[in-house]
């Protein structure tokens, strides 16, 4: 079955980088995304890669993907203190015609000022 | 753009009762998407609905049901509701039903005593 897994918790200092890596099981999957939630508030989507992409950078944040080892990675740079908060690794996968989202446990994310 | 709508916000039932919750997509996407976050069980995929068709299924138990409409907008009830029903419910839009991003709404923050 599918299964995605990611660290439960990083805590970084203001200003620098944070990396929260993924790792999941489905080979099939077509999209990966990472979401942010903070506390009392539902999912936003952060940014999302295909699955045939290497890296895709959005401002401050770049996505890694190594589908070989089918490991995805989200560096933040320049990390703000607004940047705490749960951050989820999903992937979804096409599987006859039908689409189905698995989530990771969640990787909550500290920035100390 | 108006983004994905979950009606109510907040809900409290006995347990017993049945409830039922509400979510309107996003313009023009045509698949919703239902999860369960709880703290021990982390996020968990209810069910997903297409051109008013439910086309995938967690392993959630029968009490849980679903609907869409023929404007996208989309129900879930949940009978006999148990105290470990209690949880973040989250709706999820999307264009197609072929694993493209998805948008989430808010959520309803179920509880039930």
């Amino acid at each position: 079955g599918e299964d995605v897994e990611q660290s439960l918790f990083l805590s970084v200092r203001e200003g620098d980088s944070s990396v929260i890596n993924c790792t999941y099981t489905d080979s099939s999957s077509t999209y990966l995304y990472w979401y942010k939630q903070e506390p009392g508030a539902g999912l936003q989507l952060l940014t999302y890669i295909f699955s045939n992409m290497d890296m895709k950078q959005d401002q401050r944040l770049t996505v890694l993907l190594n589908k070989k080892d089918k490991h995805l990675s989200l560096r933040i740079a320049d990390t703000q203190t607004g940047d705490s908060a749960i951050y989820f690794c999903a992937e979804s996968s096409n599987s006859g015609g039908y689409q189905k989202v698995t989530f990771g446990t969640g990787t909550k994310l500290q920035v100390i000022p | 753009k108006a983004g994905v709508t979950q009606t109510p916000r907040y809900l409290i039932k006995t347990r017993g009762q049945q409830v039922t919750l509400s979510c309107s997509p996003i313009s023009g996407h045509r698949s919703v998407s239902w999860y369960q976050q709880t703290p021990g069980q982390g996020l968990q995929f209810l069910f997903e609905y297409f051109s008013e068709t439910q086309r995938n299924k967690g392993n959630f138990p029968g009490r849980f049901s679903g609907r869409q409409f023929s404007n996208s907008r989309s129900e879930m009830n949940v009978s006999t509701l148990e105290l470990g029903d209690s949880a973040l419910y989250l709706c999820a839009s999307s264009p197609t039903r072929l694993g493209t991003e998805a948008f989430f709404g808010q959520g309803t923050r179920l509880t039930v005593v």
